[in-house]
């Protein structure tokens, strides 16, 4: 079956480490994006891909870094100048719109990784 | 993107149609209105999307309004699976990415 792939489902680390959550597709979708959600809050974008070797900030990129070497891979790293990381992270992809000629776009989700700082 | 508005909280009898309203009134023409659904603790599904006209799928119909100010979204026949935080999202079709701005949705709580 086609679909996103998220891992670790839950991650612990210690204040002061970096964290890299791995996010693999194989839908052969070109974008993909990684999506922030705290308790109670609804999605914020981290980052987003529309090709290989290629990406850009969301709404809130301080503290992270991506990397896009593969079309079905984008990891999302969480490093220690993140100043609260503890959440909720989503990877998501897409096919990129231009491929599709009604100019929607529609959102496949992977299950999520629930990441605690102690 | 236009901007939506959604009640924080619904309930609804199992069996019966659950109808989620969203208001987008800044909405401009080439906007689509999606629909999207989170179980808890579980990644946001996919549920529908339309332009203008009404659409319907296997899991809901959406009712979009003839101004495209507001829209409704029904579950014909609500069961204690479908108790999720629903998001309505607003979004110009034919732009080079699919970035989507998800709020805080509505809460729907079906009951037995």
């Amino acid at each position: 079956d086609g679909g996103i792939t998220q891992s670790p489902k839950y991650l612990f680390r210690k204040e002061g480490q970096n964290v890299t959550l791995s996010c693999e597709q194989n839908l052969n979708h070109d974008a993909m994006y990684w999506y922030r959600q705290d308790p109670g809050q609804g999605l914020r974008l981290i980052y987003y891909s529309q090709i290989v070797n290629d990406f850009q900030k969301g709404d809130i990129a301080e503290g992270y870094s991506v990397s896009r070497e593969k079309k079905e891979s984008f990891p999302l790293t969480v490093t220690s100048a993140q100043k609260n990381p503890t959440a909720f992270y989503l990877c998501a992809s897409s096919i990129e719109t231009g491929r599709i000629s009604s100019g929607a776009n529609v959102l496949t989700f992977g299950a999520g990784s629930r990441l605690t700082v102690l | 993107d236009a901007k939506t508005t959604q009640p924080p909280s619904m309930d609804c009898a199992e069996g019966r149609a659950a109808n989620l309203p969203c208001n987008h009134s800044t909405i401009s023409g080439n906007e689509y209105v999606y629909w999207y659904r989170q179980i808890h603790s579980q990644g946001p599904q996919y549920i529908i999307h339309g332009l203008k006209n009404n659409e319907t799928n296997e899991m809901a119909s959406l009712i979009i309004t003839e101004d495209r100010k507001s829209s409704t979204l029904i579950l014909p026949h609500a069961t204690l699976r479908d108790t999720a935080v629903y998001y309505c999202i607003v979004k110009v079709g034919g732009t080079s990415y699919g970035k989507l701005t998800f709020g805080q949705g509505t809460i729907l709580t079906v009951h037995p």
